[in-house]
């Protein structure tokens, strides 16, 4: 069975680029990547999906090398409200019959400091 | 927004009590589904279903059932609730596939 991994925490500092990296070896051709931010006491909020190679939007970057074995989501210059923990995110279920599998990691709580 | 909504935030029951757990998705989604979290082990998917009446089991369904009668609604069964069912269940619904999906607020059951 597939098995996503992501450091369990990380620490930062406000203004900071934060790079958090979550492996997943046994991705399957039609997996896409993505990936959630969850608040205490609130459901995952989507943040950033990607297939391959970078994606970019408002808030994050996420960058998957050629052979998708891992992927790494960037928040540039985290500010003290992005304390939380984040999740990836690996598969997409199909539309219509038979599961496929969406696999989530064990979360990375991330702390930012003043 | 998306909004989805959890008919309850804490729940206590008893061992045996059969519990229902009612998702509400207001943007006409195809797909809803159902996980429990669980510290260290992240979000593990029970259920979900991609259109009405038609479900399929996640990697944890034992235990537990599902109904969706009506494409807004995705309903979590436990019929004999047991303490090791004492979690975090969260809903949450998409418009295509599982990748971007809209979660609601959690409900936190406590099976005593």
């Amino acid at each position: 069975l597939a098995k996503t991994t992501q450091p369990i925490s990380m620490d930062s500092y406000e203004g900071q680029e934060v790079n958090i990296t979550c492996s997943h070896n046994n991705i399957a051709t039609n997996d896409y990547i993505t990936w959630y931010q969850q608040f205490p006491s609130q459901g995952p909020r989507f943040i950033i999906q990607g297939y391959k190679t970078k994606v970019t939007n408002e808030v994050a970057s996420l960058f998957i090398p050629a052979d998708r074995k891992s992927s790494t989501l960037s928040l540039p210059r985290v500010s003290l409200s992005d304390t939380a923990v984040y999740y990836c995110l690996v598969g997409d279920a199909p539309v219509s019959g038979g599961y496929n599998k969406l696999i989530f990691g064990a979360g990375t709580r991330l702390a930012v400091h003043p | 927004d998306v909004k989805v909504t959890q008919s309850s935030r804490y729940l206590v029951k008893r061992t045996g009590e059969k519990v229902f757990l009612e998702c509400v998705q207001d943007m006409d989604h195809e797909n809803m589904f159902w996980y429990r979290q669980d510290p260290g082990l992240g979000l593990r998917l029970i259920y979900f279903s991609y259109d009405v009446k038609m479900k399929e089991k996640g990697d944890i369904p034992e235990g537990y059932s599902v109904s969706r009668e009506k494409k807004e609604r995705f309903s979590l069964i436990l019929e004999s609730a047991s303490t090791n069912q004492t979690s975090m269940y969260l809903c949450a619904s998409s418009l295509q596939g599982g990748g971007e999906q809209y979660f609601g607020p959690g409900t936190r059951l406590t099976v005593t």
